[in-house]
């Protein structure tokens, strides 16, 4: 199946700083991408859709000035937390949508484990 | 607003028995709607997609039904093992191209 990779796998960070996370699809090429973030024992939840060289669309309550995404090219998106506050500790996930061909799997990064002190 | 809810929090079954996970959604009318492993600390693991015109889908051991009617799915695991705990999530997708909108889980644990 197709490989999405996310990187890093965790990160510590120090209150303040910002944190870039990368999403790659490794042997496919997405138009569109997902950024998802998951508190412990809980699903899911969507932050925003990334598209392929236009702006992301961000859900209700996500600061887009605070989640930068990227997506500039078809394998490659990125999520940089701005101003890290502990309260930003979470799981981030990504997904990626394979592009043509009527494809609807939507394949998902490891995650990225971000703990701010 | 669009809610889905998976029933059960968690569920605790015999191993060899089969696994019946619910998934119900309201104010929503998916094009497709997917099932995906989560295990712990790592991202969710495509299962099964069934798109709105089909009732059923099978893959293995795990069987997806899907009624529009209803608003319903049931995602069974047969013959179920300890190597199958996980959590499960229901996912529902409006197009090929529209965002995922995920369930809450159902942790699911068989007992040797």
């Amino acid at each position: 199946g197709a490989v999405v990779s996310q990187h890093p796998s965790w990160v510590i960070c120090k209150s303040g700083t910002s944190v870039k996370i990368e999403c790659r699809s490794l042997d496919f090429q997405a138009t569109t991408m997902f950024w998802y973030r998951q508190f412990p024992k809980q699903s899911l939840m969507l932050m925003a859709t990334s598209n392929e060289g236009s702006k992301a669309t961000y859900e209700q309550g996500v600061e887009k000035d605070k989640f930068l995404i990227n997506h500039a090219s078809l394998t490659l998106s990125t999520l940089t937390v701005t101003s890290a506050h502990p309260e930003d500790s979470s799981f981030y996930i990504c997904s990626a949508v394979r592009s043509g061909g009527g494809n609807t799997e939507a394949f998902f990064g490891q995650g990225t484990r971000l703990t701010v002190v | 607003s669009q809610k889905i809810e998976q029933n059960s929090e968690a569920l605790n079954i015999q191993e060899g028995k089969t696994a019946t996970l619910t998934c119900n959604y309201t104010n929503y009318s998916p094009a497709y709607l997917q099932w995906y492993r989560q295990d712990p600390g790592r991202g969710p693991v495509f299962l099964l997609l069934i798109r709105e015109n089909e009732k059923e889908k099978r893959k293995e051991r795990l069987k997806v039904t899907f009624d529009t009617t209803l608003k319903q799915s049931l995602f069974h695991i047969t013959a179920s093992q300890p190597a199958d705990s996980a959590t499960y999530l229901c996912a529902l997708r409006g197009s090929s191209a529209s965002k995922i909108i995920f369930g809450s889980g159902t942790r699911l644990s068989i007992r040797p």
